[in-house]
């Protein structure tokens, strides 16, 4: 009910391609976050969405938090080599509980 | 200015042993908020404190324990290591208003083994 469905699971493109993954959930959610994470190391967060409807970009990324508040996107335009990572989407609960997607994994051919 | 600060970095322990995992957030920030992440999983939300109070827990028994000290960093204990707590344990501090998660920033982590 409460767990936030990520697709797609892995994705390989070749750099200047635009890329989009999204995350679905039974839920409602009042916050919805992206993040990307390197090997080693924690991960990073790309952009925060607030309000059901809001689309807010950052560089080449750009997310939405769906209307409905069960879903939100992440689009990459002009993929580079170093967008080649694992992204996550999270849900933040009512109750402050965050909950994760399982991530996709891009790897961007030069 | 510091990001969030982790230690140790890696661990390893025997079954049944304990083990403390500490974390200092950034400057400023009064939110902590403790993940298990799972090789080839998302991070799983296992506690956040504010103002040193437990504001949030998942679903994680009650062999995990955690604490906030007064200058916001904070301590996870696991008790009674399983094999299936072998993970990544993240730590992310936010500035929270009214003491919700919003922007969390992550620290490095700790890799815990357990054998």
């Amino acid at each position: 009910g409460q767990q936030l469905n990520q697709s797609p699971q892995s994705m390989f493109i070749q750099e200047g391609e635009d890329v989009s993954m999204n995350c679905t959930s039974s839920s409602i959610f009042n916050t919805w976050l992206w993040y990307k994470q390197d090997p080693g190391e924690g991960p990073v967060l790309l952009i925060a969405l607030y309000k059901a409807g809001e689309l807010t970009s950052n560089g080449r990324l750009t997310a939405q938090f769906g209307i409905t508040r069960k879903d939100s996107f992440l689009n990459i335009s002009a993929s580079i080599p170093s967008d080649v990572g694992i992204y996550f989407c999270a849900g933040q609960l009512y109750n402050n509980d965050m909950r994760f997607g399982a991530g996709t994994r891009l790897t961007v051919k030069p | 200015d510091a990001g969030v600060t982790q230690s140790p970095t890696h661990l390893i322990k025997t079954r049944g042993q304990q083990v403390t995992l500490r974390c200092s957030p950034i400057s400023g920030h009064k939110s902590v908020s403790w993940y298990q992440q799972v090789l080839g999983q998302g991070p799983q939300f296992i506690f956040q404190y504010y103002e040193k109070e437990e504001r949030g827990r998942g679903n994680f028994p009650d062999r995990f324990s955690a604490r906030q000290f007064p200058n916001y960093s904070s301590e996870l204990n696991v008790n009674a290591l399983l094999l299936g707590d072998s993970a990544l344990y993240l730590c992310a501090s936010s500035l929270p208003s009214g003491g919700a998660i919003n922007e969390q920033f992550f620290g490095p982590g700790t890799r815990l083994t357990v054998l």
